[in-house]
């Protein structure tokens, strides 16, 4: 059974138009992550939530947001994407141990 | 801050051959290391960890690390890879009770027949 889950699997969207990737999970873990994984390049940190702390990495673009409403979901919304913010975005989440649990990410495409 | 540096972005090996994936680490602070593994279209899985301890580290499908603090390694080795494995493998790092885990690019490994 997925604990981590990711919706869409695949998001289209057009240059400019705001969109928005949505990551669940069955864990109850206090900890959610969103990195931005560009093709073979390492997954890169954008933010993360220490239950309802909201954590920026210092170089993640203002044009990325983040919504936490409650313990299960996370958001991540983009405001006005652009090519270069075509890649793979994937949901992880940590609950007092090291080990994190990674959702089937979504990937997003730039028209 | 700490980087994660993994030098081969492409390994091919051959069914049953052994293999050895690198990773090495910078930091000023202890660390926890892990390696996670990523099939196609799939999202990260944890393979294995160190956090303390014995520095020699398995996981259950025959993957084993270790950790050398002197050189700052963390190198993946498998003795005798399946066509099963073929993936692509990501080393990452968290400084001792941060909650943020950086990962290195990665490293394909594709297993023949």
């Amino acid at each position: 059974d997925a604990m981590v889950i990711q919706n869409p699997r695949y998001q289209v969207t057009q240059f400019g138009k705001p969109v928005t990737l949505s990551c669940s999970q069955t864990l109850n873990h206090n900890v959610m992550y969103w990195y931005q994984q560009k093709s073979s390049q390492a997954p890169k940190l954008l933010f993360h939530y220490y239950d309802k702390d909201f954590n920026n990495e210092a170089d993640t673009p203002d044009n990325f947001q983040s919504r936490r409403p409650n313990t299960s979901f996370c958001f991540l919304d983009i405001r006005s994407p652009g090519l270069g913010d075509a890649a793979m975005y994937l949901c992880a989440t940590r609950h007092r141990t090291e080990k994190l649990f990674f959702g089937s990410g979504t990937q997003l495409s730039v028209l | 801050a700490q980087s994660v540096t993994q030098l081969d972005s492409q390994v091919p090996v051959f069914e049953e051959a052994p293999v050895e994936l690198r990773c090495n680490y910078s930091s000023s602070v202890s660390v926890y290391l892990f390696w996670y593994v990523q099939y196609p279209n799939q999202g990260l899985q944890l393979l294995l960890k160190y956090l303390s301890g014995s520095t020699l580290v398995e996981s259950i499908n025959g993957f084993e690390a270790e950790f050398n603090k002197s050189q700052t390694s963390f190198h993946l080795r498998k003795p005798s890879v399946h066509i099963s494995d073929t993936a692509e493998y990501f080393c990452a790092v968290s400084e001792g009770g941060s909650e943020k885990l950086v990962f290195g690019k990665g490293t394909k490994l594709t297993v023949n027949p």
